[in-house]
């Protein structure tokens, strides 16, 4: 059973403050990773994906992938309580045509 | 680019009626869309995953005689919710991977909501 692991949360961040994200993965083989944002009653919205190990960078957000720990994490710097949300990794597995394996998510509350 | 639509957003009907929820890809050919259930305060959950002149895959627990699904065209799946009770009520997405682009993302709609009472 492939699976994605994320700290269900809540992380509390203050306003300004760095918030950051980990999620693991068990697919060996797997080789795109993707970070979705969801606020409360609101479909999935897609914030970064990585596909390399090392880090990438995209305005206030940057991910980080290890393949070699089968860890990414992402990282939001100033948070804003619009931040405020649903945090979940997903990855597809290393088999063609597949579904995203998502995390159950991490829900971050920034407070101002 | 790589806009889903969603049509309803929000379906309230009776029980025993059927429901079907359409999924549009705007600007870009869908070979692969995916149907997903969300409860309220739980995790997305896997429905099924449709494609384009074949057969939709269901996975394990999904009734498909009960969640019916067509992808007649390389942009538009639909969801047929059949004779739905109220523990049918749920959040339901769906999202679709652009055709040819190896490992882009998926992309989701912006979900309809249905209650049954």
């Amino acid at each position: 059973q492939k699976e994605v692991e994320q700290n269900s949360g809540p992380l509390s961040v203050p306003e300004g403050a760095i918030a950051s994200l980990n999620c693991t993965y068990s697919d060996r083989g797997s080789q795109s990773f993707f970070w979705y944002r969801q606020y409360s009653g609101k479909s999935p919205e897609l914030i970064m994906s990585i596909y390399s190990n090392g880090d990438k960078e995209d305005g206030r957000f940057t991910a980080q992938l290890n393949k070699a720990s089968q860890y990414v994490s992402l990282l939001i710097r100033d948070s804003q309580p619009s931040d405020s949300a649903t945090y979940l990794c997903a990855v597809y597995p290393n088999q063609a045509g597949t579904a995203l394996i998502f995390g159950k998510g991490t829900t971050l509350s920034v407070s101002s | 680019g790589a806009v889903v639509s969603q049509h309803p957003s929000w379906v309230i009907c009776k029980s025993g009626t059927s429901v079907k929820i359409e999924c549009r890809s705007l600007d870009f050919q869908a070979t692969t869309m995916f149907w997903y259930r969300q409860f309220p305060k739980q995790s997305l959950m896997l429905m099924a995953t449709s494609n384009e002149g074949s057969k939709a895959t269901y996975e394990q627990g999904v009734e498909k005689d009960k969640f019916l699904i067509n992808h007649a065209s390389l942009t538009l799946s639909t969801l047929t919710v059949t004779s739905a009770h109220p523990e049918d009520s749920s959040f339901y997405i769906c999202s679709a991977r652009p055709r040819y682009m190896g490992n882009q993302p998926q992309h989701f709609g912006d979900g309809t909501r249905l209650s049954i009472l």
